[in-house]
């Protein structure tokens, strides 16, 4: 089974740090994807990547940045944190049967 | 129009009742439809995944797919308290790269 591995399940984070979300896969998928999840908003995507240094925006990619050196590692940056990016944060990557999500971290930004 | 609609509900069902979970889409294009159960806090789990029109089954699980109608549902028979979660329908691949587009959820209780 795919495994994909976010590196920490709960952060607390200050107004004004710079946050990184690590995410490593364990399988040779090309897509990799980051979301937020917010009650009554669902899942809505931040950035993806369809290869190494390969990036694309998402929905709602105000704010943040994304890195992939590796193929199997995906990394989620806030540059400056803000409050309103309180959130689950789910990573994901894919092939031809769907996704395969991350455990997720769940981030407070205070 | 939202790409991929469905109700938030809360769907309360009885035990062993047949809960049917219902989304729509607005892509004519999409290819591949899939069902996510996500408990309170975790992470979304692949369900099913249906490709062709008709029903799909795994079971207790029975997906229908209805191309012309832009239709996807999820039917859990026999429902049991451990199905109350949230279900995602997700639509592949509007916009290529494997992308999946998903609806907001629908929220399942099953109560004893």
């Amino acid at each position: 089974d795919v495994k994909v591995t976010q590196s920490s399940r709960y952060l607390v984070k200050r107004t004004g740090e710079k946050v990184f979300l690590e995410c490593v896969q364990d399988m040779d998928h090309e897509n990799m994807f980051w979301y937020r999840q917010d009650p009554g908003l669902g899942l809505r995507l931040i950035y993806f990547s369809y290869d190494v240094k390969m990036k694309e925006k998402g929905d709602i990619p105000e704010g943040y940045s994304v890195s992939r050196e590796k193929k199997e590692r995906f990394s989620l940056i806030l540059e400056s944190a803000s409050t309103n990016q309180t959130s689950m944060y789910l990573c994901a990557t894919a092939k031809d049967y769907g996704y395969t999500f991350g455990s997720g971290t769940r981030l407070t930004v205070v | 129009q939202k790409e991929v609609e469905q109700n938030s509900g809360p769907l309360s069902v009885p035990e062993g009742a047949i809960a049917s979970l219902n989304c729509t889409y607005s892509d004519r294009g999409s290819q591949s439809f899939f069902w996510y159960r996500q408990y309170s806090g975790k992470s979304p789990e692949l369900i099913m995944f249906i490709y062709s029109n008709g029903d799909k089954e795994d079971g207790r699980f029975t997906a229908q797919l209805n191309k012309a109608s832009q239709y996807v549902s999820l039917l859990i028979r026999d429902s049991q308290p451990s199905d109350s979660a949230t279900y995602l329908c997700a639509v592949c691949c509007p916009g290529g790269y494997n992308k999946l587009i998903f609806g907001a959820g629908t929220r399942l209780a099953v109560h004893p």
